[in-house]
């Protein structure tokens, strides 16, 4: 069975110019999720969707970030206009209630870089 | 705010050592999960632990939950190069509608 799968894997932009990843969750999993790592720190949830609803936005920085999830299964995160603080890893997850508890699967991440 | 607190931040050790990674907070978690990352890659699951006091083994790896459900350790036993990697802890709170919160990660280095 694929995995999470995410695109693009690296992005270099300059800053003030606007960038979006893909991620396609496994296949039967009703819960996506948008985390940004930083260098040498642990992932911190952007948005959760539960199917094509997000339910928790509360970390999303919405005055440049945005992102949907259309039919419940695919999803992007947007950023406009990308600022050099935004340089990250970009990960997205899903996971299947019911399959344990919150057993979360991660795709390989989109590292983004601006400068 | 839920916080988990991972120590230590680094880990340089030599093959065949032994190491503990910590991870603390002063609230009270419904489960807590450690994974693995490695360069390049997303996180790994490697267990989740739902019980106070629960112990998990898992080949040379030993995972506990506290009592109290507010920390959790993993003790390595005999490292391996392959060990390397990041190492995060986290947990799901109560009333938290499942927000899986991250620790900061331990950085560990196994040298040959």
């Amino acid at each position: 069975e694929a995995g999470v799968v995410q695109s693009p894997r690296y992005k270099i932009i300059e800053k003030k110019q606007p960038v979006a990843f893909w991620c396609n969750p496994i296949s039967g999993h009703n819960t996506l999720y948008w985390y940004r790592q930083n260098l040498g720190q642990g992932p911190e949830l952007l948005i959760r969707y539960e199917n094509e609803e997000a339910v928790d936005d509360s970390q999303l920085p919405k005055d440049r970030f945005s992102a949907e999830r259309l039919k419940g299964v695919d999803s992007t995160l947007k950023i406009q206009p990308a600022e050099l603080g935004d340089s990250a890893v970009y990960l997205c997850a899903s996971s299947k209630p019911g399959q344990g508890r919150n057993t979360i699967y991660f795709g390989e991440g989109s590292w983004l870089t601006v400068v | 705010t839920q916080l988990l607190e991972q120590s230590p931040q680094f880990l340089s050790i030599q093959e065949g050592e032994n190491l503990t990674v910590y991870c603390n907070s002063s609230s009270v978690f419904s489960s807590l999960q450690w994974y693995r990352q490695e360069p390049g890659e997303g996180p790994v699951l490697l267990v989740t632990v739902v019980t106070g006091g629960e112990v998990k083994k898992l080949k040379r790896l030993t995972f506990q939950f506290g009592d109290a459900r507010k920390d959790s350790s993993l003790h390595i036993t005999a490292a391996q190069t392959g060990d390397t990697g990041l190492y995060l802890c986290a947990g799901v709170g109560y009333n938290q509608g499942g927000k899986l919160i991250f620790g900061q990660g331990t950085e560990l280095s196994v040298k040959p």
